[in-house]
């Protein structure tokens, strides 16, 4: 059982807009930084989005994340099929005093 | 090109430890912090526990403080994790991950796994 909560599943059809989303507690989320991950089949994970809403150079602006309150959201844009993959939230929690993860979102481009 | 590159798979017995290395290259080492986590298959991702390569400092999860230690060779540029009293429910892919700051601390380049397997 994932510290943070995420849907196991998403999908979208090419060009369309697709949301994940992250929930938390006050002790994580609530409190600290949230990053996005995307895991493609069979490769490590490469980070979208950094501190809730900044993109590492390199990552598309197709790509954008956002944080309110205790939950965060990562929205792609214009869906490509090479956007199927494994997105994780993570964010460091004060009370376990470590990182932790959701249980990831797998998305499907139909 | 910044690269980490992990040992080879394992397959342990109930009970045993287990070391994986992470060698990297291709950046200065000591200035960074390197992290280890782990997925269980079809899970998400455990964190484990961090090393400062710099001054060698380090810090554990709670949850694998008892059983973890991570240690690292700068002359090798190469940093370890040793897990004991390993049992079945530890058969995971095991990485290293480099932390940076210019991401806000998000781990940024990533080894390539290696999968540990315990198993009687």
């Amino acid at each position: 059982q994932s510290v943070l909560t995420q849907a196991p599943s998403a999908s979208g059809t090419p060009g369309q807009r697709v949301t994940i989303s992250c929930s938390g507690n006050s002790s994580n989320i609530g409190r600290n930084y949230v990053n996005w991950y995307q895991q493609l089949p069979g490769t490590a994970p490469k980070v979208l989005i950094y501190r809730n809403n900044q993109r590492p150079s390199g990552v598309p602006d197709r790509f954008s994340g956002s944080k309110s309150g205790t939950s965060a959201s990562l929205a792609i844009s214009g869906l490509r099929s090479e956007d199927e993959a494994d997105y994780y939230c993570a964010a460091w929690d004060d009370s376990l005093s470590g990182w932790v993860f959701g249980g990831g979102t797998k998305l499907t481009v139909l | 090109q910044v690269q980490l590159v992990q040992s080879g798979a394992e397959v342990k017995k109930p009970g045993a430890s287990v070391k994986v290395s992470c060698k990297a290259s291709g950046y200065t080492f000591t200035s960074y912090t390197i992290h280890w986590l782990r997925q269980a298959p079809g899970q998400s991702f455990e964190w484990m526990g961090w090393i400062n390569a710099g001054n060698g400092n380090t810090y554990y999860s709670q949850k694998f403080q008892d059983r973890v230690t991570i240690t690292r060779d700068t002359s090798a540029s190469t940093t370890y994790m040793e897990l004991r009293s390993l049992k079945s429910e530890d058969t995971a892919v095991y990485s290293c991950a480099r932390d940076n700051v210019k991401v806000g601390a998000a781990f940024d380049y990533w080894g390539q796994g290696t999968l540990v397997t315990v198993s009687s």
